[in-house]
């Protein structure tokens, strides 16, 4: 099956760029997402790129894929204090009429002043 | 909308009594999925139900079992709870979104279950 890893913590300044990486092992994923958990909430819909495509801007994200390295990492820019939560790499694998995606490990981003 | 629901909040039970952790959704997807989260190990899907009336197993299956009551509901049963099933359990639907997002989860808040 499908692995993903990514670190498990990430620590950054207030205004600074955040940078969370993710390494994924089927290269037959065709969507990939980005979830964000904050404190005892669950998962929300961050971001997606299509396999396709090397890059997405979205505002203050950018995502971008190398899909031949199977690397997808997501760029916070001006990351603010409400931006720490838990950021989970979360590539498609597709089965009959459902969407089963793979969670990574989830990065906590950790945002000090 | 309230989107996807999840009861109870908050469970303590002993080991090997049983119970029924509920989920609806009111956005009329088609697919259905009960996670479970524990530290340092992401979210691992237990059973998931494509359509009203049909199930799968996910990747931790082992002391769960489902049922999907109808299209909006899908619950979890824990026959013999075990203290390995102290965790946070997520429900969460999808549907096919129009515009490149492919199919798109929804979570719910989740329920928090300490098995003594």
């Amino acid at each position: 099956g499908e692995d993903v890893e990514q670190s498990l913590f990430l620590s950054v300044r207030e205004g600074d760029s955040s940078v969370i990486n993710c390494t994924y092992t089927d290269s037959s994923s065709t969507y990939l997402y980005w979830y964000k958990q904050e404190p005892g909430a669950g998962l929300q819909l961050l971001t997606y790129i299509f396999s396709n495509m090397d890059m997405k801007q979205d505002q203050r994200l950018t995502v971008l894929l190398n899909k031949k390295d199977k690397h997808l990492s997501l760029r916070i820019a001006d990351t603010q204090t409400g931006d720490s939560a838990i950021y989970f790499c979360a590539p498609k694998r597709g089965t009959g009429g459902s969407y089963i995606p793979t969670f990574g490990r989830g990065t906590s981003l950790i945002v000090h002043p | 909308n309230a989107g996807v629901t999840q009861t109870p909040k908050f469970q303590v039970l002993k080991t090997g009594q049983s119970m029924t952790l509920q989920c609806a959704q009111d956005m009329n997807h088609n697919s259905m999925y009960w996670y479970r989260q524990d530290p340092g190990m992401g979210l691992r899907l237990i059973y998931y139900s494509a359509s009203e009336g049909t199930t799968d197993k996910g990747e931790v299956p082992n002391g769960y079992n489902v049922s999907r009551l109808n299209k909006r509901e899908f619950s979890l049963r824990l026959e013999s709870a075990a203290p390995s099933q102290t965790s946070v359990y997520f429900c969460a639907s999808s549907f096919m979104t129009s515009g490149g997002a492919g199919e798109t989860q929804y979570f719910g808040p989740g329920t928090r279950l300490l098995v003594l």
